[in-house]
Parts: structure tokens; sequence; C-alpha cells
């Protein structure tokens, strides 16, 4: 079964880092790139950035550039995203998403739930 | 950066009727690279069209995309009570710099 599998909700507090992952499952793992799209509590959809399975290059959104790293682990088919420095605008549901076609997400992550809260 | 601007903000029908739904692009997007998800409360985003008018596996064919350059349609042509979720278009144009519009809401009336 072809499914992305995403790490339990997070608490962190102003400052902290956090990192969440995400294990593919039923595919070629280095044959797709992986996004990492963001959802804050009622809002919309926002890109943040992107990483080859294959060589480890990654593209970062200009806007959280310095603060997002996205890594991966072939050995065990998972790709993380690690932002740093958190605020509370940060609280969303954070996404990974297979890419298709360089730049759709065919297949989606359940969605991990951070918040950020003093 | 490419701004997408969707129409209406929600839209409110009934079963069985037409949705037509609006994204608008600030600047052309060359190839229709142009993609459609769909968001039901509570669940992840799920692909509907890509290319602008290509149809994602499993996705019925009452969904159909359309339009060129600045200009993006999709329509549901016979809504079905699951069809009433949040819908967004998405750019891959200026990869990687990837863009999505604010949504369409969707509702029964």
């Amino acid at each position: 079964q072809v499914l992305l599998v995403q790490s339990g909700a997070e608490v962190k507090k102003p400052g902290a880092s956090v990192k969440v992952s995400c294990k593919a499952s039923g595919y070629t793992f280095n044959g797709y790139f992986m996004h990492w799209v963001r959802q804050a509590p009622g809002q919309g959809l926002e890109w943040m950035g992107w990483i080859n399975p294959n060589s480890g290059g990654t593209d970062y959104s200009q806007k959280f550039q310095g603060r997002v790293t996205i890594t991966r682990d072939t050995s065990i088919s998972t790709v993380y995203m690690e932002l740093s420095r958190l605020r509370s605008d940060d609280t969303a549901v954070y996404y990974c998403a297979r890419d298709i076609y360089g730049g759709v997400g065919d297949l989606w992550g359940q969605g991990t739930l951070v918040t950020v809260s003093s | 950066e490419i701004v997408l601007t969707q129409s209406p903000g929600t839209l409110s029908l009934s079963p069985g009727e037409r949705a037509t739904l609006s994204c608008r692009a600030s600047q052309s997007i060359t190839s229709s690279y142009l993609a459609w998800y769909q968001q039901r409360s509570g669940q992840a985003p799920r692909l509907l069209i890509y290319g602008a008018s290509s149809r994602a596996t499993g996705i019925p064919d009452r969904f159909s995309g359309s339009g060129s350059g600045t200009d993006f349609t999709l329509t549901i042509s016979r809504l079905e009570a699951e069809d009433f979720a949040v819908y967004y278009c998405q750019q891959y144009h200026r990869a990687p710099k990837f863009t999505f519009g604010q949504g369409t809401k969707l509702e029964i009336k």
C-alpha cells in the first residue's frame, strides 16, 4: 500500500525547534521528490520546501529560508522537516506530499499538528 | 512570486447542481502548470487535476479542469454530497516557488 505516515502532534515553546518525520512505504522512495506544506488553523496551504531523496538536494521557500531544514534517511525511507526559532504563528498542521510532474503533490501524509505556545 | 486569486470565496449550491470555481494568476502560467486539490474537513488535500485539465488517478469524470495563461476553471458537473469541501488551485510553473490560491469553500445550500 502506497502511504506516507507522519509523526505525532507536538507542543513546543517559542524559540524552540521541532522535527517532523514522514515515512514512505509502497513505492520507490528515491524516485520522487518530497514537499512540505503547512496550513495554519482556518487558513490556506503554504509551500515550505522540497527535497530530492536521491541526492539530498533541497530548495526552500524564501519565507522559511534559514529556519527550515529538510533531510532524509534513505535507509528507512523517511524525510524530516525541522523548523527552528518557533513563533506562535508557526502553529499549523504540517504535511509531507510526494511530488509528481515537478510540483504536484499526488500522495499526502495525514498531517502533523505543531502547536507553539508558552 | 505568482499570486493566485480564487473566486468566489464561498459557493453555496445544492446536490445535483453544477459548480464552477475560478483561479486567476498574476502572470501567465505557461505549459498550464496548474493543479487543483480538494480538502475535506479534517483531512489532507487530495489531488484532483494537474496540467490544468488532466484528472488524477481515481478522480471521477464529473470533475474537469480548463483554462490557460492566467485564467483557470474547475468544474464539477453534478455535485454529490462528498464534493462539499474546500478547493485550492496551485501553480508549479515557477519551480520551486510553488504557490496556492486562498481556497474556495463549496458549501451545501
